[in-house]
C-alpha cells in the first residue's frame, strides 16, 4: 500500500482557499486517491475521491497530476467550521485487491477568525 | 444513509478483564475496520475484514482478536485489558466494488472511547 505524507498542520483564516498537499510516491495504477475529514470527537467522514486530474464537489476540488506521485486538496473560502483534520490516503482499489485503508497521521487545520 | 453503530461511546474498564467492543453496519457492506486513534498518532488499523470470518491484520494487532461471525458485525476483542490500551477506537465499514469498479469509501461510527483503570 502506498504511503503518504502530509503537513503535520497549517494554519488559514476565515475566507482563504486553503490547499493540502499529499506525497504518495509509491502509488499503483489501480490506487485511488481519497480525502477524509475529521472533526474532534468524531469518526473521520469522507470528503472527495480521485484517480487524476480534477475532481470537485460540493466540499473541495482534488487537484492530481499526471504523474500522481501528489495531490492536493483545496478548500475554497474556509470558515471556522472548516477546523478538522484531514486524511489523505491512497489505495482501496480494486475489488478484487482488497479494501485495506491505511490512514497517515493527517493535517491539522486551523481556521482563524 | 449508512450507518455505522458502536456498542458504547464511553467505557471504563479494569487491567486484565476481557473487553468486547461491537459494531454493526446497516448497508451489506464486505468490509468492515477497527482502528485505534491516540493524540500524535492518527488512526492506526487494528485489524480489517474483507467477508465474514475472514480477517487481516492492520499495523497494531498485538493484544487484540477479531471476530465476524455475521456479514453486520464486526467485535474487537482485548483477551487481557491493559493501561496501554485506553484510546479512542473506531469502527468503520465499506462496500467492495464490483468487477472493474472501485471500492467506495468507509463510513466511521461514532468511536468508542476506552479507558482501562
Amino acid at each position: 500500500l502506498a504511503k503518504t505524507t502530509q503537513p503535520i498542520s497549517m494554519d488559514s483564516y476565515e475566507g482563504q482557499e486553503v490547499n493540502i498537499t499529499c506525497s504518495h510516491n509509491n502509488i499503483a495504477t489501480n490506487d485511488y486517491i481519497t480525502w477524509y475529514q475529521q472533526f474532534p470527537s468524531q469518526g473521520p467522514r469522507f470528503i472527495i475521491q480521485g484517480y487524476k486530474t480534477k475532481v470537485t464537489n460540493e466540499v473541495a476540488s482534488l487537484f492530481i497530476p499526471a504523474d500522481r506521485k501528489s495531490s492536493t486538496l483545496s478548500l475554497p473560502r474556509v470558515s471556522l467550521s472548516d477546523t478538522a483534520v484531514y486524511y489523505c490516503l491512497v489505495g482501496a482499489g480494486f475489488y478484487n485487491q482488497g479494501g485495506k485503508l491505511i490512514f497517515g497521521q493527517g493535517t491539522e487545520l486551523s481556521v482563524k477568525p | 444513509d449508512v450507518k455505522v453503530t458502536q456498542s458504547s461511546r464511553y467505557l471504563v474498564k479494569r487491567t486484565g478483564e476481557k473487553v468486547f467492543l461491537e459494531c454493526v453496519q446497516d448497508m451489506d457492506h464486505e468490509n468492515m475496520f477497527w482502528y485505534r486513534q491516540d493524540p500524535g498518532l492518527g488512526l492506526r488499523l487494528i485489524y480489517f475484514s474483507y467477508d465474514v470470518k475472514m480477517k487481516e491484520k492492520g499495523d497494531i494487532p498485538e493484544g487484540y482478536s477479531v471476530s465476524r461471525e455475521k456479514k453486520e458485525r464486526f467485535s474487537l476483542i482485548l483477551e487481557s485489558a491493559s493501561t496501554n490500551q485506553t484510546s479512542m477506537y473506531l469502527c468503520a465499514s465499506s462496500l467492495t466494488g464490483r468487477q472493474g469498479t472501485r471500492n467506495t469509501e468507509a463510513f466511521f461510527g461514532q468511536g468508542t472511547r476506552l479507558t482501562v483503570v
